[in-house]
């Protein structure tokens, strides 16, 4: 069974800091995912990392799939309010059913 | 363009009851739809997935059930509520895994 496990599972911070959040498995992924969730809301699909070592940036996000594709990273540089939310990634088992494995979040708050 | 729509957005039900929660998809033919279930702040648990109409699979036992009348309608129902169904249920479809899910906005269930 695959699985992927995240962590920290919760992170507060001020803002302006910096932080990372990791993803990890034993299991080798097609293609990694990232997403962020508000309360309430449903998950929207941040980033798509499909070659190992590949490195991806959103403004002041950067993700890095690991080069063996089993895991990855999240790094936020000088953190802002608006990045409050619920992270979440998620891996392709490679059927051709679609499925993504989901890990289990990690809850970011950040401080003004 | 393509949308999610799922409702409804909040229900209560009585433990017993029956349940039918409804999803469409607009914009894309053929596309593979998911219903998750989320435990408060965590990961996303797959409960059904179909790549095609009449096409169900069914990822953990419980006391839910889903149809795809249509291509784009994918539907969760129960005959009879337990406590522990309870939480937030998600739909999501996408046409490849690595093209990322797009999530409907959720829906609430309470079940008393």
């Amino acid at each position: 069974t695959q699985l992927l496990e995240q962590s920290p599972q919760f992170l507060s911070i001020q803002e302006g800091e910096n932080l990372t959040v990791y993803c990890n498995s034993s299991s080798v992924f097609s293609s990694l995912q990232w997403y962020r969730q508000e309360p309430g809301e449903g998950p929207v699909l941040l980033v798509t990392v499909v070659t190992g070592g590949e490195v991806k940036k959103l403004k002041r996000l950067t993700f890095q799939f690991g080069d063996a594709r089993k895991d990855s990273s999240l790094h936020i540089t000088a953190a802002q309010p608006g990045d409050t939310g619920l992270y979440l990634c998620a891996g392709d088992g490679s059927s051709n059913t679609g499925k993504l494995i989901f890990g289990q979040g990690t809850t970011l708050q950040v401080k003004p | 363009s393509q949308t999610i729509h799922q409702w409804p957005a909040t229900l209560v039900q009585p433990v017993g009851s029956p349940l039918s929660l409804e999803c469409t998809v607009e914009g894309t033919s053929n596309p593979n739809l998911y219903w998750y279930r989320q435990a408060a702040g965590r990961g996303l648990q797959l409960l059904f997935y179909s790549v095609g109409i009449g096409q169900i699979s069914s990822e953990v036992p419980q006391n839910l059930s889903a149809s795809r009348p249509q291509d784009r309608q994918f539907i969760l129902s129960s005959k009879k509520l337990l406590l522990s169904d309870s939480g937030f249920y998600l739909c999501a479809w996408t046409v490849l895994a690595n093209y990322g899910y797009t999530f409907g906005s959720g829906t609430r269930l309470t079940v008393v």
